[in-house]
C-alpha cells in the first residue's frame, strides 16, 4: 500500500542485545517522526527529521538510542544494549511538509520485547 | 511547554448512545490540536483537526469536537455510537512552528456495550 511501513512488526530480544527499527515512510514525505508508546499510555516523541537532518532529539531517553535517515526517505531507529525498560511500541510517521499543522501518518508500529 | 490532560481513562457506553471524551489542554502559545483514533495492534488514524477559524470541527466517522479557549478544552463528541467505535482515543497539541511534535494525551478508551 501507499501508507507508512514499518518493520518488523514485533521483535523479541535479549536484555543487552541490539536492535533497529525500519520505518518506510510515504514517498516524498518529507518529515519523520518516531514515537515511543509504553503499554497503556499515549505515544511519547522522540526524535524528527525533516528529510535526512535530524533537527530535533530531544525525546530520546539515553544514549543507547540512535536514529538515521541518511538519503531522506528511510529511517532506523537503533537500540543499543537493550533494558527491559525499552519494551515499548515503537510508532513512526510521516507528514508531506514541515509545520504543526501538517497531518501526521502512523504507521502500525513495532512492539518490541525485551527478556 | 505544551501538556495534555484527558480526564477517562475509560469510557462504557451502549451503543447507539451519545458519548463525550473530554480532553484540556495546557499552552503558554497557540496550539494547533487534535483527535486520532488508535485500532487494536494497530498505528493512530486521525479523527479530526482543528486549526483555526470556526470552533466545531467535524471528521471521520460522525465525530465532532468543540475548541473551546477560555477552558482550554477540546473535547471530543459523538451522537450515536456503533460497536465498531471501540478502541483508544488520543487528543494531542502540537505547537505552530516549523518543526513541532505532537505531544498526546494518556488516551480514553472507549468501550461499546450491545
Amino acid at each position: 500500500g501507499a501508507g507508512v511501513s514499518q518493520s518488523p512488526r514485533y521483535k523479541v530480544a535479549k536484555r543487552g542485545q541490539d536492535v533497529a527499527l525500519r520505518c518506510d515512510p510515504i514517498s516524498g514525505h518529507v518529515s519523520l517522526f518516531w514515537y515511543q508508546q509504553a503499554l497503556g499510555q499515549g505515544p511519547e516523541f522522540l526524535t524528527y527529521f525533516q528529510n535526512e537532518a535530524q533537527l530535533d532529539k530531544s525525546g530520546l531517553p539515553s544514549d543507547r538510542f540512535f536514529a538515521e535517515r541518511p538519503e531522506g526517505s528511510v529511517s532506523t531507529l537503533k537500540i543499543q544494549r537493550t533494558q527491559q525498560e525499552d519494551s515499548a511500541v515503537y510508532l513512526c510517521a510521516s507528514s508531506p511538509n514541515t509545520g504543526g499543522a501538517q497531518p501526521q501518518h502512523f504507521g502500525d508500529g513495532t512492539r518490541l520485547s525485551i527478556l | 511547554a505544551q501538556s495534555v490532560t484527558q480526564l477517562d481513562s475509560q469510557v462504557p457506553v451502549f451503543e447507539e448512545a451519545p458519548v463525550e471524551l473530554r480532553c484540556n489542554y495546557s499552552s503558554s502559545v497557540s496550539v494547533y490540536l487534535f483527535w486520532y483514533v488508535q485500532y487494536p495492534n494497530q498505528g493512530l488514524q486521525l479523527l479530526l483537526k482543528y486549526l483555526s477559524g470556526s470552533t466545531l470541527v467535524k471528521g471521520i466517522n460522525g465525530f465532532e469536537a468543540e475548541f473551546n479557549k477560555s477552558q482550554t478544552s477540546f473535547h471530543l463528541r459523538k451522537p450515536s455510537v456503533h460497536i465498531s467505535d471501540t478502541a483508544e482515543y488520543f487528543c494531542a497539541v502540537s505547537g505552530h512552528s516549523s518543526a513541532s511534535k505532537i505531544i498526546f494525551g494518556s488516551g480514553t478508551r472507549l468501550s461499546i456495550r450491545p
